[in-house]
This record gives C-alpha cells, structure tokens and sequence, in this order.
C-alpha cells in the first residue's frame, strides 16, 4: 500500500485536459512544499515535470501544471498530446522523518 | 549534459548479495544528494535510499534498513548500493537518482535508466 493515494488511471482525447490528484496527510503534503510529479515512459528513466508543488523544470511543457489544495496535490495536462501517455506518480519527502514516499501511479491513455 | 548510468544488476538467489553502482557525469556526486528508487514488476516506485552529499548522512526505507547500505564514491564519482540478504520481493529496476540543487529542494531531478535485479532460486 502506497502512502500517496492517486487514481489507478486516467484517459482523455488529445486536445483535452486532465488532473490526476494525489492524496497524502498533514506530515507530508500537506505540511510543506516537497511535492513533485514524475512521468515515466516504460523502459526509461522517471522524468521531473512539476516540483516544489508547483514548479516546472527547465525544458516541460507549460501544459504541465501543478497545485495543492490541503492534503491534496494535482497535476494538470492540457492540450493533451499522444506523447503525454505514460505513468505519472507524484512524490513527497517527509520532512520530520527523512524519507521519501511515492503515490501508487497513474496511468494516462491518450 | 547529467547522466546516470547503473550496473551491477543480476539474477541472484535468495539469501544471496549484490551490489549495484551508479556512474555520474555532468557533475559531481558530492554536490548533491543522491538516491535508489525501484519499481518491482508491474508496481509503481518505491524509495529505498538517499545519501546526502556530505557522505556520512543516509537514509533507508524500511523494507531494507538493515540490508542495504549506500555509499559514495567521490573519486569515481559514483554512488553504489551493496544489496545483502536479498529476497525475492527485492525484485525490481533499480534506479540512481540526483537530488535537485538548492536549498529546500527535495526531489530528484535526472535518473538513470535502471538496473534489473531478479531474486529467485
């Protein structure tokens, strides 16, 4: 059992847009700001899209997008792409406990 | 350009060690934290550890403490996972992750593209 909730997946037409939610607790998410997305693309290594809540590294796409709502993390894709379809899980460090927890992953079918 | 490259990934029996190894390039092992994420057979990721850059300071999950220990190579610039006591739930792709420059920051922001390790008799 993962200790970030998120839905088992997620499918949408291209050009759509979807929010895949990612549910913790008051000493993870919803205590500080060390929430970031991951999108992994089977056979290749996880890539950062949103950190810090709601930051966007260098080089992703600005129809990547992150927020939070009490325990609650989303990731938003707009103008969904065929390329977006992959697994998206977000993850936390702990702060009180130093160490980090993934949510279960979601997966995006375009 | 950030790369990570893992090796050291095997079929190996229960009860039985391994010892994985993460080779940096495009900056140095020292400057950041460093960490192991696997992903068992049609599960999603899971943590395992982090050693932060000043090298004595690691972290485990504790469905390995005890078992794992990570190290830092500053020489080699390379981070290694030394795997004893392994079960067959310890199956999985091992991935080398950096930890992200800057204060306050806490995630992981280049992985590699991973290590198969297959516990079975």
């Amino acid at each position: 059992q993962s200790a970030l909730a998120q839905p088992a997946s997620v499918s949408a037409s291209p050009g759509q847009s979807i929010t895949i939610s990612c549910t913790g607790t008051s000493t993870d998410i919803g205590r500080n700001n060390y929430v970031a997305w991951y999108q992994h693309h089977p056979g290749k290594g996880p890539r950062v899209v949103v950190s810090d809540v709601t930051k966007r590294p260098s080089g992703v796409s600005d129809r990547f997008s992150g927020s939070r709502s009490g325990n609650t993390a989303s990731l938003t894709i707009s103008g969904l792409q065929a390329e977006d379809e992959a697994d998206y899980y977000c993850g936390s460090y702990t702060y009180n406990s130093d160490r980090w927890v993934f949510g279960g992953g979601t997966k995006v079918t375009v | 350009e950030v790369q990570l490259v893992e090796s050291g990934g095997d079929l190996i029996q229960p009860g039985g060690s391994l010892r994985l190894s993460c080779a940096a390039s495009g900056f140095t092992v020292s400057s950041n934290f460093m960490g192991w994420v696997r992903q068992a057979p049609g599960k999603g990721l899971e943590w395992v550890s982090t050693i932060f850059g000043g090298g004595s300071t690691a972290y485990y999950a504790d469905s390995v403490k005890g078992r794992f220990t990570i190290s830092r190579g500053d020489l080699t610039n390379t981070v290694d996972l030394q795997m004893n006591s392994l079960r067959a739930e310890d199956t999985a792709v091992y991935y080398c992750a950096r930890g992200a420059t800057g204060a306050w920051a806490y995630h992981f922001d280049y992985w590699g593209q991973g290590a198969l390790v297959t516990v079975s008799s």
